[in-house]
């Protein structure tokens, strides 16, 4: 089955850029989004069809989807952003998501 | 407002069966693909299932294949997973979703099922 492979942990320090990665065979073909949460709530979305935000998401998101990896960047960020960050694409009509990313603001 | 509420969880024996609903609200129901999303405990995500619009084809993760069965009634904008042959790996909290890789998702708080003897 398709597999979504990113880093267990990311460390940013505020204002500057965390990139979280997520790895997948031929991920670039694939449309990727990208989700948000924080414990105990439910996923927010932050980017979909690999770089486009849904209203109310701050510019600081952006995306990128290219040959086998897809990127969210998180540029000058905040203590709101620490969180959990998971990554999802389709792979023949079935859902897959990443192994999720803890993002820590020290 | 869009709106997402989950019920039937609870506890379950291993071997047992659980219906899990989804009402819809605030949205044309049967114009979207509707999906199920779990969480075990400090876990991730892990997609479950997802049935289109009309409800003519559905779509199941391997590791519920044949235990559980996705559906819905568009005329109660209500989404359903029924799940047999419960095993302890099924505990989680499960999410009910809307068009998860839109822009137009929504999704609900999630509601908690635990398989336990």
């Amino acid at each position: 089955s398709y597999e979504l492979t990113q880093p267990p942990s990311v460390s940013v320090s505020p204002g500057q850029t965390a990139s979280i990665t997520c790895s997948g065979d031929k991920l670039g073909e694939k449309y990727v989004c990208w989700y948000q949460q924080k414990p105990g709530q439910s996923p927010v979305l932050v980017i979909y069809q690999d770089k486009k935000r849904p209203p109310g998401i701050p510019e600081r998101f952006s995306g990128s989807n290219s040959g086998n990896t897809a990127t969210l960047t998180i540029s000058g960020t905040q203590a709101m952003d620490e969180a959990d960050y998971y990554c999802q694409a389709w792979d023949n009509s079935a859902g897959v998501f990443g192994t999720g990313t803890k993002v820590t603001v020290l | 407002e869009e709106q997402l509420l989950e019920s039937g969880g609870g506890l379950v024996q291993p071997g047992g069966s659980l219906r899990l609903s989804c009402a819809a609200s605030g949205f044309t129901f049967s114009n979207y693909v509707m999906s199920w999303v779990r969480q075990a405990p400090g876990k991730g995500l892990e997609w479950v299932s997802s049935i289109t619009g009309s409800g003519d084809s559905a779509y199941y993760a391997d590791s519920v294949k044949g235990r559980f069965t996705i559906s819905r009634d568009n005329s109660k904008n209500t989404l359903f997973l029924q799940m047999n042959s419960l095993r302890a790996e099924d505990t989680a909290v499960y999410y009910c979703a809307k068009d998860i890789s839109t822009g137009n998702t929504a999704w609900g708080q999630g509601t908690l099922v635990t398989v336990s003897s």
